[in-house]
C-alpha cells in the first residue's frame, strides 16, 4: 500500500495563479481532509469530505475548493493564488475522523 | 468551538531528561489523539485515548486522558535525541493544537 500520496512536492507560484494540488489514498478511507501548516499555528482544516461526493468548509476555506468524485482522490484547487496561501499542505485520510493518516505533504510558495 | 491548547509551544532539554507537554480544552472530547511530526514529513499517529483517566504507554511515552475528557498530557522519560520533533494533539472534528516543537541535545 503507498498509503497517502500528494503532488506535487514543491510548487512556486505566482500570485494570480491557479493551480490544483493533489492527494490519493489506496486505504479505502471514507474521511479526507486537507490541512495547511503554518509556524507555530499547528494544522488548520481546509476543507474535508466524509465521502464520494460530499465535501464541507473547515476552519479558513476561503481562496480554496474541492471535489471528491472518488473515494480514493481529493484535490485541492487554488483558484487564485496570494501570497497568504504560502504554506505547506497536507493532506489525510482516515477510517472516521479519528486516526488519521497523512500525506508527505505539498511546499507552496506563492510570490 | 473547540478549540485545544497546547504547551509548552517550545521544548529544549538534554538527553536523559523527562518532560511533559500538555493539551488543555474547555471542550469534552470523545477522543484524543497524539502524533509525532518530523522535519519534512507529514504528522504519524502515536496514540488515541478513549476513555476519561485513561493511561496509555508507547515505551517511554506515556499519555493520559483527563478524568473530564477536556485534557490530556504526554510524559517521555529520558528524553533520546530521536524524540525531536513537533508534537501535536487532535480531536473533535478534526481539530489540532499548536503542537509542541522539541529538541533534545546529546
Amino acid at each position: 500500500n503507498a498509503g497517502v500520496t500528494q503532488t506535487p512536492k514543491f510548487q512556486v507560484l505566482k500570485t494570480g495563479q491557479s493551480m490544483t494540488l493533489q492527494c490519493a489514498q489506496d486505504m479505502n478511507h471514507e474521511y479526507m481532509s486537507w490541512y495547511r501548516q503554518d509556524p507555530g499555528m499547528g494544522l488548520r482544516l481546509i476543507h474535508y469530505s466524509v465521502g464520494a461526493g460530499i465535501t464541507d468548509q473547515g476552519e479558513v476555506p476561503n481562496g480554496y475548493n474541492v471535489s471528491r468524485s472518488t473515494t480514493e482522490d481529493f484535490p485541492l484547487r487554488l483558484l487564485s493564488a496570494a501570497p497568504s496561501q504560502t504554506s505547506v499542505y497536507f493532506c489525510a485520510s482516515s477510517v472516521s475522523s479519528y486516526e488519521q493518516y497523512f500525506g508527505p505533504g505539498t511546499r507552496l510558495t506563492v510570490t | 468551538t473547540q478549540l485545544l491548547e497546547q504547551s509548552p509551544q517550545f521544548l529544549s532539554i538534554q538527553e536523559g531528561e523527562n518532560l511533559t507537554v500538555y493539551c488543555n480544552s474547555s471542550s469534552v472530547f470523545s477522543s484524543l489523539q497524539w502524533y509525532r511530526q518530523e522535519p519534512g514529513e507529514g504528522p504519524v499517529l502515536l496514540v488515541t485515548v478513549v476513555t476519561g483517566g485513561e493511561v496509555k504507554k508507547l515505551k517511554r511515552l506515556t499519555f493520559q486522558f483527563g478524568d473530564a475528557r477536556k485534557d490530556s498530557s504526554l510524559h517521555i522519560t529520558a528524553a533520546q535525541p530521536g524524540d525531536t520533533g513537533l508534537y501535536l494533539c487532535a480531536g473533535g472534528k478534526l481539530i489540532f493544537g499548536q503542537g509542541t516543537e522539541l529538541s533534545v541535545k546529546p
